[in-house]
């Protein structure tokens, strides 16, 4: 079982729509998470972090973490196509030495 | 403030030739981090820094790979010698740990070509 887990995509939605993306990470202990977007031939950007169980938003992104089912999601509300990105999920645990540990990503299309 | 400032953006070199890559962080953050990205393995850590100490080079490839970082506000990471599969984008990243888990930050990357 990788450490980090999305679906890869593509994941098509409509302009307006709302797009959800999912990450599961196998280490219990992890207790910080981190959603990062990466436009193609770009660097990953910071878009939301969340340390505790529940929802977290910021302006049209909304991140939930379950700790309990090991599960953490990214909401983009009112999809525009700009957000067509690849969208990391990136976990931190001391139990893995302190590091950030990302998910392969998946790639977010919405189309106009 | 200025981000994570990375250079050279591009490199093509021939296989054989050393490469070395080099990073400046955001002032104040003392966690650096050299990420490589390719299509095949996604986005991997290769060494962290915390207080211009290497904390864990678990991911560092083999002994062509080395990393230093002699001040806080300058790293450099060194292939010798260079093989094609070493093409990749390598990003630098840096944090501030003082209180642990805090978000890390991108430089452009450098887009390494060995040819």
């Amino acid at each position: 079982q990788k450490e980090v887990e999305q679906n890869s995509g593509p994941l098509s939605v409509p302009e307006g729509a709302i797009a959800s993306l999912n990450c599961t990470y196998s280490d219990r202990g992890s207790q910080s998470f981190f959603w990062y977007r990466q436009y193609s031939g770009k660097s990953p950007e910071l878009i939301m972090f969340i340390y505790s169980n529940g929802d977290k938003e910021d302006g049209r992104f909304t991140a939930q973490l379950n700790k309990a089912s090991q599960y953490v999601s990214l909401l983009i509300r009112d999809s525009q196509p700009s957000d067509s990105a690849t969208y990391l999920c990136a976990v931190f645990s001391y139990n893995q030495g302190g590091k950030l540990i990302f998910g392969q990503g998946t790639e977010l299309s919405v189309k106009p | 403030d200025a981000g994570v400032i990375q250079s050279p953006r591009h490199e093509v070199t021939e296989m054989g030739q050393e490469v070395t890559l080099r990073c400046k962080p955001i002032s104040g953050h003392n966690s650096l981090f050299w990420y490589r990205q390719t299509m095949m393995r996604g986005l991997e850590l290769l060494i962290y820094f915390n207080n211009n100490v290497p904390i864990d080079d678990s991911g560092m490839p083999e002994d062509r790979f080395s990393a230093k970082m002699p001040n806080a506000s300058f790293s450099t990471l060194k292939i010798q010698p260079s093989e094609p599969r070493d093409s990749a984008v390598y990003f630098c990243a840096s944090s501030f740990e003082g209180q642990g888990n805090q978000p890390q930050h991108f430089g452009d990357g450098t887009r390494l070509s060995i040819l």
